[in-house]
């Protein structure tokens, strides 16, 4: 089982700033690594696929990046609808398909 | 994405049984592999199980390996989940989602099973 593991648990950030969410799998994933916001009370949301490539719908300011073991989501000009919790998701080595534990985005 | 909308949740005392119903748009619901996925209280997100499109393939966690049986009617568009021999640890939100290709694209509600003696 690949484990997911993701870096910080929480991050307090500003409106307008920059963050950066990190993801790593204990092997090789290729680029098959998603990136899902959910916010309290709802259902996740699919960010970006294929690790870079954004859903439909999603504002440029996410991007994904990397490959392999190490990624990144990077949240660029914050605004107050994006403080969340972020999981990543592999999807090369399945099953299980598995998760991060999430990175809590906060103010 | 697609709206997919879950049924079926509540309160069971463990030991006991529940299924889980998800309803899917007509047009496309059997072109697409369809899973389920739960969140604990307060935890994050735990993938159970994959149905392919046509349902001749099924895989599981090993958590609810032997438990847990998913399955689908595509001529109802429906997607289901058999819960037995519940446990406490069971007790979470249940969530349907949708396969585009190899990752999730949509997701439902989700319904909240409890269970508790």
């Amino acid at each position: 089982e690949i484990v997911m593991t993701q870096s910080p648990a929480a991050l307090s950030v500003s409106p307008g700033e920059r963050a950066t969410l990190s993801c790593r799998a204990s092997q090789s994933v290729g680029t098959k690594l998603a990136w899902y916001q959910q916010k309290r009370g709802q259902a996740p949301r699919l960010l970006i696929y294929g690790a870079s490539t954004r859903a439909t719908g999603i504002p440029a300011r996410f991007s994904g990046s990397g490959s392999g073991t190490d990624f990144t989501l990077t949240i660029n000009s914050l605004q107050s609808e994006d403080f969340a919790v972020y999981y990543c998701q592999q999807y090369s080595n399945w099953p299980p398909y598995t998760f991060g534990q999430g990175t809590k985005l906060e103010i | 994405q697609v709206q997919l909308v879950e049924s079926g949740g509540g309160v069971v005392q463990p030991g006991n049984s529940l299924r889980l119903s998800c309803a899917g748009p007509g047009s496309s619901f059997g072109m697409h592999g369809m899973h389920w996925v739960r969140q604990a209280p307060g935890k994050g997100l735990e993938w159970l199980a994959l149905i392919w499109f046509d349902g001749s393939k099924r895989y599981y966690a090993d958590s609810v390996q032997g438990r847990f049986t998913i399955s689908r009617d595509n001529s109802q568009n429906k997607l289901f989940l058999q819960m037995n021999s519940l446990r406490v640890e069971d007790t979470a939100v249940y969530y349907c989602a949708r396969l585009l290709g190899e990752y999730i694209d949509s997701w439902g509600q989700g319904t909240l099973v409890t269970v508790s003696p």
